[in-house]
């Protein structure tokens, strides 16, 4: 499989419940970063952690890191419809890292229904 | 708060003409980079520029590419002779460090037809 795949591919939730997307690379990182995009939008960057961090936090959003597993997890709590988007995640270092050139996967469709 | 533009939102142009997609990124980022969705799949990396210089290429950034800082503000993407197949999303971001962050402007849709 790729660098950077979450799972799953889609969830539906209903407004005010948690959301969590998960995604697992392959190679060593620098850090992980997650995005958000709407539908034929921009990228918005949400959140960075660091190979050496284990738990970030930033709003109503929480970020794990698991190196030895080389997986990571997003979690939305009380989740709203405007949350409606592709979350995606972004690892570096497989084109060296030191540019910080990103590789993403291939994203999660969460649908949170009003 | 900064923010990356692109311009133009939309291109549409015929298959072997040349396109320029330009970017104007966060004026003290000193990393910048180009990536392409096409559509319904996942970004892919391009190309990195810092220090006026190319730093990394992609297999998809072949010779048919080029980028470019003309001056002190903006950053452009160059497609010699377009290819249906470059149709697609292309986003410029920029960082001020290799290990931080990096911000997307909004994109420009190529179409090739």
């Amino acid at each position: 499989s790729q660098q950077g795949e979450e799972d799953p591919q889609a969830l539906s939730i209903q407004e005010g419940e948690n959301a969590t997307m998960n995604c697992s690379y392959k190679t060593s990182i620098n850090n992980l970063q997650w995005y958000r995009q709407n539908s034929g939008r921009g990228l918005v960057h949400l959140i960075l952690i660091r190979s050496n961090e284990r738990e970030k936090h930033s709003g109503r959003l929480r970020v794990t890191l698991d190196t030895s597993k080389k997986s990571s997890s997003l979690l939305i709590t009380a989740s709203r419809a405007a949350d409606t988007a592709s979350y995606f995640c972004a690892t570096d270092g497989f084109y060296g890292g030191s540019q910080g050139n990103l590789i993403f996967g291939k994203g999660t469709k969460l649908s949170v229904k009003p | 708060e900064p923010e990356v533009t692109q311009t133009p939102s939309h291109q549409v142009t015929q298959m072997g003409q040349e396109v320029i997609l330009r970017c104007v990124p966060i004026s003290n980022h000193l990393y910048f980079y180009w990536y392409r969705q096409i559509l319904g799949q996942k970004v892919e990396f391009l190309v990195s520029f810092y220090n006026n210089e190319i730093s990394e290429k992609s297999e998809i950034f072949d010779d048919q590419f080029s980028v470019e800082r003309p001056d002190g503000s903006n950053f452009t993407l160059k497609i010699r002779s377009t290819k249906l197949e470059d149709s697609a999303m292309y986003f410029c971001a920029s960082s001020d460090s290799g290990r931080n962050e990096q911000f997307f402007g909004p994109g420009t849709r190529l179409t090739v037809l």
